[in-house]
């Protein structure tokens, strides 16, 4: 067990649906990455967020956006979705920057 | 921004063989990690390298980090079915963007 908790585990949703993925970092971890991983991508990095700030960008779509909250958990909505959304979404959270710890992850469906 | 290359994308070896799997970066290597994924699941963190000529073993699975080649490789010995899963690099960006990256993956499957 990582320390990180990752909700829902599964998710089946409809195409132009919203919905919202949570991550609860190990205790004391400020750092918090969110990534997605399909089959042919490859674990794409998302966004990292660091006690509450958005640090760095990848190649998040516009439809997509994430928050960290003063209590640290972090949620990542997807809005618009579309077949391709469809994906493992991972989050990881460390200290500062360096070894990462990964949650289960959220397998999203869009049908 | 960084860009971490694995090879081989895939692996097939007999149990009991040695197999290397390698990680060669577009920039210059400040740290680098590896993790093993079993398929569907979470990373696992496996080692952290981050000084140049830097080798680390944990059981039979080693890792050097060779600065100037601007590469890392993992070394498996006496390879066990409980080394199959997918083997990932990850290095800091280091543009000083805080992006933790990845390589592709290096699909290991060990026959008996």
């Amino acid at each position: 067990d990582s320390g990180v908790t990752q909700t829902p585990k599964h998710l089946i949703t409809a195409t132009g649906q919203r919905v919202t993925l949570r991550c609860s970092p190990r205790s004391g971890d400020l750092s918090v990455y969110w990534y997605q991983q399909s089959l042919d991508q490859g674990l794409q990095f998302l966004i990292h967020y660091y006690n509450g700030e958005e640090r760095a960008k990848g190649n998040i779509l516009e439809r997509f956006s994430a928050q960290q909250f003063p209590d640290l958990h972090s949620e990542l909505n997807l809005s618009s979705l579309e077949l391709g959304d469809s994906a493992l979404y991972f989050c990881a959270s460390s200290v500062t920057q360096g070894r990462a710890f990964f949650g289960q992850g959220t397998r999203l469906t869009v049908v | 921004s960084q860009e971490l290359e694995q090879s081989p994308q895939s692996l097939i070896v007999q149990e009991g063989k040695n197999l290397t799997i390698n990680c060669t970066s577009s920039k210059t290597l400040y740290g680098l990690y590896w993790y093993k994924q079993k398929y569907g699941e979470g990373l696992i963190f496996l080692m952290m390298l981050q000084k140049g000529g830097e080798e680390k073993s944990h059981e039979k699975i080693t890792a050097k980090l060779d600065e100037k080649k601007q590469q890392s490789s993992l070394h498996i010995t006496a390879s066990q079915p409980s080394h199959a899963g997918i083997y990932l690099c990850g290095a800091d960006d280091n543009q000083g963007a805080q992006k933790l990256v990845f390589g592709q993956g290096t699909r290991l499957t060990i026959n008996p």
